[in-house]
């Protein structure tokens, strides 16, 4: 069954760029489109974006002009890299699958990572 | 950009209970709603598809209705490993999560 890991540096500082990546496995990273979600300490989740494995993205309006992810169809692997970041980004972040069920509409996240802590401190 | 508002934000219940969660779209997302469960530190568990698919390997005691603004995520005969956090998400345009509703043991 398809698994994803996060993996990337837990303590960023204040203005820098953070940057994850999420590997998949069990699974090819193709025909699918592939999300990043983050939660506060405390608070509830915020879709941060997500990339096709062709490329083609879509950001959260909110957090669009500070996001860019990429993917490496070779390596199974998809990437976040959110700059200037600041205290208020500190959070747990997920990525997770969008899957598309024949004859439905939308889309659901159906398979998620473990998360992982990155704290923004000086 | 869709508002999803989900209320209440805390339900106390006991085990065996029915409760009803609900889910309020700022505007017309059809039946493009997700419905998840989070325990504490784990991450997010996919319930309900489509507004009322149940996902594969999900107890039938959780079901969903609704379409076009209004949602419901109802458990029957609650179990204790059911007192959790919920969200609901609509991915009819930008994706955007409810706030959660947080199920307690009463």
């Amino acid at each position: 069954q398809v698994q994803l890991q996060e993996s990337g540096p837990g303590l960023v500082k204040p203005s820098e760029t953070l940057s994850l990546t999420c590997t998949v496995s069990g699974g090819s990273i193709i025909a699918y489109y592939w999300s990043w979600i983050r939660q506060p300490p405390g608070k509830g989740l915020e879709w941060i974006g997500h990339i096709h494995y062709s490329g083609k993205s879509n950001y959260n309006p909110s957090l669009k002009s500070r996001v860019t992810m990429s993917v490496d169809t070779s390596k199974n692997q998809f990437s976040l890299k959110l700059s200037s970041v600041t205290a208020a980004d500190t959070a747990v972040y997920y990525c997770a699958r969008n899957n598309f069920w024949s004859g439905s509409s939308g889309y659901a996240l159906d398979v998620w990572g473990q998360g992982t802590t990155v704290t923004v401190s000086s | 950009d869709i508002q999803m508002t989900q209320s209440p934000s805390s339900l106390s219940a006991s085990v065996g209970d029915r409760v009803s969660l609900s889910c309020r779209a700022s505007q017309n997302i059809g039946t493009s709603l997700s419905w998840y469960q989070q325990k504490p530190g784990k991450a997010p568990k996919l319930l309900i598809y489509t507004a009322s698919r149940l996902q594969s390997g999900v107890p039938s005691r959780f079901s969903g209705s609704g379409s076009g603004t209004d949602f419901t995520l109802t458990i029957t005969s609650l179990q204790p490993e059911d007192f959790a956090a919920y969200y609901c998400q609509q991915s009819y345009s930008a994706p955007a999560f409810g706030q959660g509703t947080r199920l307690e043991i009463k």
